[in-house]
């Protein structure tokens, strides 16, 4: 079936130092869609990306959409304590109302 | 409201019993989605409504699961037979416009079946 890979599960840091968190798409996504879930809480939308090869930037994070529109990555620098929380790709498959979720990379902040 | 919401937050039943789960979505959304998340797992697509309708419940996991939106605004997932499996947070989630557009997801119900 329809899968969205996500990879690493968990990626723990020391605050300052970068995170990355990838997806991979069994399909290629019409658009493909980031969000962030703190512990507790529910998923909020960070940002989305439509064009093949895109990328966008927030601040500290940058979003990329691969060439085939079949990946996306999520790179936040120099992390800081209230990045902590799940970070989930989506993306949609044309023609189809399902969100495809990844499992999730959950990013810890060392103590 | 501001927000989706969903109630009760929290639901904790026996199992062989029937729950139902209510969502109020963002005024003027006429998309509305629900998912199940279980922990350390993303959300796992049930059912959407355009309006009324139910214009895809393949996600429902058997027949035991049930969703309605009689008059397009509030919705309410409802599950007989409650089973030890059916424990998870269940989201709800609503949309404005074309399905690409973003979902905005309520708090969420944390279903508990003892």
């Amino acid at each position: 079936g329809q899968q969205v890979m996500q990879i690493p599960q968990y990626q723990h840091v020391q605050e300052g130092e970068d995170f990355t968190t990838y997806c991979n798409s069994s399909t290629t996504l019409s658009n493909i869609q980031w969000y962030k879930q703190r512990p507790g809480g529910h998923p909020v939308f960070l940002i989305q990306l439509v064009k093949s090869g895109e990328v966008k930037k927030q601040k500290r994070l940058t979003f990329q959409f691969g060439e085939a529109k079949k990946n996306s990555s999520l790179h936040i620098t120099a992390t800081q304590t209230t990045d902590v929380g799940t970070y989930f790709c989506a993306g949609y498959m044309d023609s189809n109302y399902q969100l495809i979720w990844g499992a999730g990379t959950k990013l810890i902040i060392k103590p | 409201g501001a927000g989706v919401s969903q109630t009760p937050s929290n639901k904790v039943t026996e199992k062989g019993k029937y729950v139902e789960l209510r969502c109020d979505p963002i005024s003027g959304h006429t998309a509305l989605y629900w998912y199940r998340q279980s922990l350390g797992q993303g959300p796992e697509f049930l059912i959407y409504f355009q309006g009324t309708g139910a214009a895809d419940d393949s996600g429902l996991p058997n027949d035991r699961f049930f969703a309605v939106r009689p008059e397009g605004s509030v919705s309410t997932l409802k599950i007989q037979r409650t089973e030890r499996g059916d424990s998870a947070v269940y989201l709800c989630a609503s949309r404005r416009g074309p399905f690409t557009d973003t979902q905005y997801f309520g708090p969420g119900t944390r279903l508990t079946v003892l």
